[in-house]
């Protein structure tokens, strides 16, 4: 089973700063990787797949990078709706599909 | 516009069944893969489950196969769980979701979750 490890737990950003998570596999997954983002009480929502390629009505200052191991979201002005936590998750090697433990990304 | 609707959510003791449901609207649902997915209160997303668009393949993760089913009505446009001898650690939000197209394990949609609590 692939592990996702993300850092920080914990991000705190004031708004229309950047904010960079990182995201790590345990092996390689390629560019076999989605992030997504959930709000207080709410669904997940797909924010990037394929590593960088944005989901439909996702907004240009969300940007993801990275392959193999190592993967990045860049949010480039947080606005205040982007504050939420964020997953990454593999689907390269499956089952199981894996998620990380999740970015919250926090007012500072 | 898709619209994934959970149901089926309850308290139910442990040792016991469950079958939850997933209603799904506004698109082709016989064309796309479809997911199950669990949050526990406070923890991070795990992945439980997924049947291919047309039935032939379905996938689990170890911590529920062989208490789990996922199944599928393309006739109804309705995914399902049936989740069999339940236990205190399956106490969690449970999502349907759409996978992107027919089997890219890409989660595109998701539902609103319903939530199952398993006590005594």
């Amino acid at each position: 089973e692939i592990m996702m490890t993300q850092s920080p737990a914990t991000l705190s950003v004031s708004p229309g700063e950047r904010a960079t998570l990182s995201c790590r596999a345990s092996q390689s997954v390629s560019s076999n990787l989605a992030w997504y983002q959930q709000k207080p009480g709410q669904a997940p929502r797909l924010l990037i797949y394929g590593a960088s390629t944005r989901a439909t009505d996702i907004p240009a200052r969300f940007s993801g990078s990275g392959s193999g191991t190592e993967f990045t979201l860049t949010i480039s002005s947080l606005q205040s709706e982007d504050f939420a936590v964020y997953y990454c998750q593999q689907y390269n090697n499956w089952p199981p599909l894996t998620f990380g433990g999740g970015t919250k990304v926090e007012i500072k | 516009q898709v619209h994934l609707v959970e149901s089926g959510g309850g308290v139910v003791q442990p040792g016991r069944a469950l079958r939850l449901s997933c209603e799904a609207s506004g698109f082709t649902f016989r064309n796309h893969g479809m997911h199950w997915v669990r949050q526990a209160p406070g923890k991070g997303l795990e992945w439980l489950a997924i049947i291919w668009f047309d039935e032939t393949k379905e996938y689990y993760a170890d911590s529920v196969r062989g208490r789990f089913t996922i199944s599928r009505d393309n006739s109804k446009n309705t995914l399902y769980l049936q989740m069999n001898s339940l236990r205190a650690e399956d106490t969690a939000v449970y999502y349907c979701a759409r996978d992107f197209k027919s089997y890219t394990r890409i989660l595109s949609h998701w539902g609103q979750g319903t939530l199952v609590s398993v006590s005594s």
